[in-house]
């Protein structure tokens, strides 16, 4: 099925421990996101690429590395993983940088650290 | 400082019912609003979206209205279904964000039958 594929959906860290977030878009969508959703709050933007070979801060960028490897993916990295980055991963793409033609997201990765 | 707001947790409805989900909103350079649906241990979907130039916007059981003065919005839904049942999220952008969405917190939508 043509979506949004994350890897992997389930995954437990010890702080201070790294990882990589993937994230695969196969609708030719130029626009991908990386968001964050914690208990009581609304989607929080990690890091976007508008376009391939391009990445920006999003509103919550701290302790996060992205790479838009190519087209089709866009990896999240937590390098020293913190309790406080304990979350459910969202990875998302969209035709464009324009949100209003709506996102298609992956069904995320829940990430404990411990 | 909460940008966009949902401030009903949760809303049980009566199956065949009207659902009215609200959203407030802070800032007024917000020129367009998106609803999205989510189910448990999925990504939140696309239902419908509003620009900031109309006051309402129809998707078959799906209604979007606006209130510019009030920098208000709400989705009706009629009628309600059981598997309407979800986490609805507000969201609205701008271009003078460079069109990153801020999101609400959610609103549990629970379908009683």
């Amino acid at each position: 099925n043509a979506g949004v594929t994350q890897t992997p959906k389930f995954q437990v860290l010890k702080t201070g421990q790294s990882m990589t977030l993937q994230c695969a878009q196969d609708m030719n969508h130029n626009s991908m996101y990386w968001y964050r959703q914690d208990p009581g709050m609304g989607l929080r933007l990690i890091y976007y690429s508008a376009s391939e070979g391009t990445t920006d801060k999003g509103e919550v960028p701290n302790g996060y590395n992205v790479s838009r490897l190519n087209k089709r993916e866009f990896s999240l990295r937590l390098e020293s993983a913190a309790p406080s980055q304990t979350s459910v991963y969202f990875c998302a793409s969209s035709i464009i940088q324009a949100a209003n033609y709506g996102y298609t997201f992956g069904s995320g990765t829940r990430l404990t650290v411990v | 400082d909460q940008q966009v707001k949902q401030n009903s947790p949760s809303l049980s409805v009566q199956e065949g019912r009207i659902s009215i989900l609200n959203c407030d909103y802070t800032n007024s350079m917000f020129d367009y609003f998106l609803w999205y649906k989510k189910y448990p241990a999925e990504g939140p979907t696309f239902l419908i979206s509003i620009s900031s130039i109309k006051d309402k916007n129809e998707d078959g059981r799906f209604t979007v209205f606006l209130n510019k003065s009030a920098k208000h919005l709400s989705l009706h839904i009629v009628p309600s279904q059981p598997g309407d049942s979800a986490v609805y999220f507000c969201a609205a952008g701008s271009g003078d964000s460079n069109y990153q969405l801020i999101w609400g917190a959610g609103t549990k939508l629970i379908i009683k039958p």
